[in-house]
C-alpha cells in the first residue's frame, strides 16, 4: 500500500480563491482525520470521520472550512474564501480505528 | 477539553547521551497514548503505541511509558545519535480523535 496520499503537496492561491486539498486513505482503513499545523499553535484536530460520517467537526475554524468524505477511501478539505491566516501544513491521517494513525506528507498551503 | 503538554520544547544534546522526553495531559480517562516523530518538512511517523492498559512499550533503542493515574508519559532514547534528531510529539486518544502536544525539538549533535 502506498500509505496516504495527499495532494497537491504545495499550493500557493490568492486570497478569497477557492481552495480543496485531497486525501486517499490507506485501504480498509476506516476513520479518517484533518490537522493543520503551524509554528503558533501546533497540531490541530480540524475533524474526523468514522466510517464516512463527520463524528466531530468542532475544530473547524469558521464556516469557510469545509470537509467531505464522498466515499469509504476519498476526502477533501475545502477552504473558501481563503484568507492569509489559513496558510498552514495540512495533514490528513487514516486509522483502522484501533487508535493507530499514518498520516500523509501534507499539503503546504499558502495564502498571499 | 483535553490538553497535552510536553516539555521540553527544545532539546540538544552529545552524540551517545541517553535522554527523555515528557509529556502530560489532563484528562486521564485516555483510550491511548502514541509518540511521534516529524522531520522538517515531512509528516508525522508513529514510533510507539501504548493502549490504556499497558505500562510501556520498546521498540529499538525507544521506551514509552504511561502513567494514567498521573497523566504522564515518558519516551527514553538510549545512546541518542545525529539521525535522531528530529521534532517528536505524543498524542493521547479519548475515543478515536488523537489531541496532539506542541512537541520536543530534539538535536543531537555528533
Amino acid at each position: 500500500d502506498a500509505g496516504v496520499i495527499q495532494s497537491p503537496r504545495h499550493e500557493v492561491t490568492e486570497m478569497g480563491q477557492e481552495v480543496t486539498l485531497r486525501c486517499k486513505l490507506i485501504s480498509g482503513h476506516n476513520s479518517l482525520f484533518w490537522y493543520r499545523q503551524t509554528m503558533m499553535r501546533g497540531l490541530e484536530l480540524l475533524i474526523y470521520f468514522n466510517n464516512n460520517v463527520p463524528i466531530d467537526d468542532s475544530g473547524m475554524p469558521e464556516d469557510r472550512f469545509s470537509a467531505k468524505m464522498p466515499n469509504a477511501s476519498f476526502s477533501t478539505l475545502k477552504i473558501q474564501p481563503s484568507e492569509p491566516r489559513d496558510s498552514a501544513v495540512y495533514f490528513c491521517a487514516s486509522s483502522t480505528g484501533q487508535g493507530d494513525a499514518f498520516f500523509g506528507q501534507g499539503t503546504r498551503l499558502t495564502v498571499v | 477539553k483535553q490538553e497535552v503538554t510536553q516539555i521540553p520544547a527544545a532539546l540538544s544534546v552529545p552524540e551517545g547521551e541517553n535522554l527523555v522526553l515528557n509529556c502530560s495531559f489532563t484528562d486521564s480517562a485516555i483510550y491511548n497514548l502514541q509518540w511521534f516523530r516529524q522531520d522538517p518538512g515531512k509528516g508525522l511517523t508513529s514510533l510507539l503505541l501504548i493502549q490504556s492498559s499497558q505500562r510501556e512499550q520498546t521498540s529499538g533503542r525507544l521506551n514509552a511509558s504511561l502513567d494514567k493515574s498521573s497523566g504522564r508519559s515518558t519516551l527514553y532514547i538510549a545512546a541518542s545519535q545525529p539521525g535522531d534528531s528530529a521534532t517528536y510529539l505524543c498524542a493521547v486518544s479519548e475515543t478515536n480523535d488523537m489531541r496532539f502536544g506542541a512537541g520536543t525539538r530534539l538535536t543531537v549533535k555528533p
